[in-house]
């Protein structure tokens, strides 16, 4: 089975760049990187998605080297409404059948 | 677009009861999934469904079970429920299912206490 590794948790000042990076030792050819946030009590809400070298968006960038066993998400000049859990999922088809697989996610806190 | 509706949004049960979750996707999305997100564990993926056939399962006992109907809308039941069971429900729709692109859309979730 895939399996994702983050840091548990992060903290940054507010104005500085975040990069958050996730390990995907075992993800399938065809398979994104997508990564979510997530504030208290509300569902994850779709960031970036990615399959190879760098994508950007109006709220974040991701960079995937180019072996695919790791991805990290960028965020440029964060706010404190930034602070979330940030999460970073790929497919998994090791085990005969697809499906997804979350990492435990990385707490990121803001600091004004 | 009305996103992602689930109810109900708070629920409390006893050990041994069975509970039934409903989920409406965004209009026009024919993928369902479940997931089950706990302080210990986090996000688990439970199953997902797409156009009323459940195409994927995660690792989770056959006490937990779901359907999805004609309009898409889905129910995830919870039959004999144990404390452990207590946690946030989220239900996620997508136009599609499956690799490449998986952009899911999460409703709020049904917390779920077992006493």
């Amino acid at each position: 089975l895939a399996k994702t590794t983050q840091p548990i948790s992060m903290d940054s000042y507010e104005g500085q760049e975040v990069n958050i990076t996730c390990s995907h030792n075992n993800i399938a050819t065809n398979d994104y990187i997508t990564w979510y946030q997530q504030f208290p009590s509300q569902g994850p809400r779709f960031i970036i998605q990615g399959y190879k070298t760098k994508v950007t968006n109006e709220v974040a960038s991701l960079f995937i080297p180019a072996d695919r066993k790791s991805s990290t998400l960028s965020l440029p000049r964060v706010s404190l409404s930034d602070t979330a859990v940030y999460y970073c999922l790929v497919g998994d088809s090791g085990a005969g059948s697809y499906q997804l697989t979350f990492g435990k996610g990385t707490k990121l806190s803001v600091i004004p | 677009k009305a996103g992602v509706t689930q109810t109900p949004r708070y629920l409390i049960k006893t050990r041994g009861q069975q509970v039934t979750l409903s989920c409406s996707p965004i209009s026009g999305h024919r993928s369902v999934s479940w997931y089950q997100q706990t302080p210990g564990q986090g996000l688990q993926f439970l199953f997902e469904y797409f156009s009323e056939t459940q195409r994927n399962k995660g690792n989770f006992p056959g006490r937990f079970s779901g359907r999805q109907f004609s309009n898409s809308r889905s129910e995830m039941n919870v039959s004999t429920l144990e404390l452990g069971d207590s946690a946030l429900y989220l239900c996620a729709s997508s136009p599609a299912y499956g690799s490449p692109a998986y952009e899911q859309y999460f409703g709020p979730g049904t917390r779920l206490t077992v006493t």
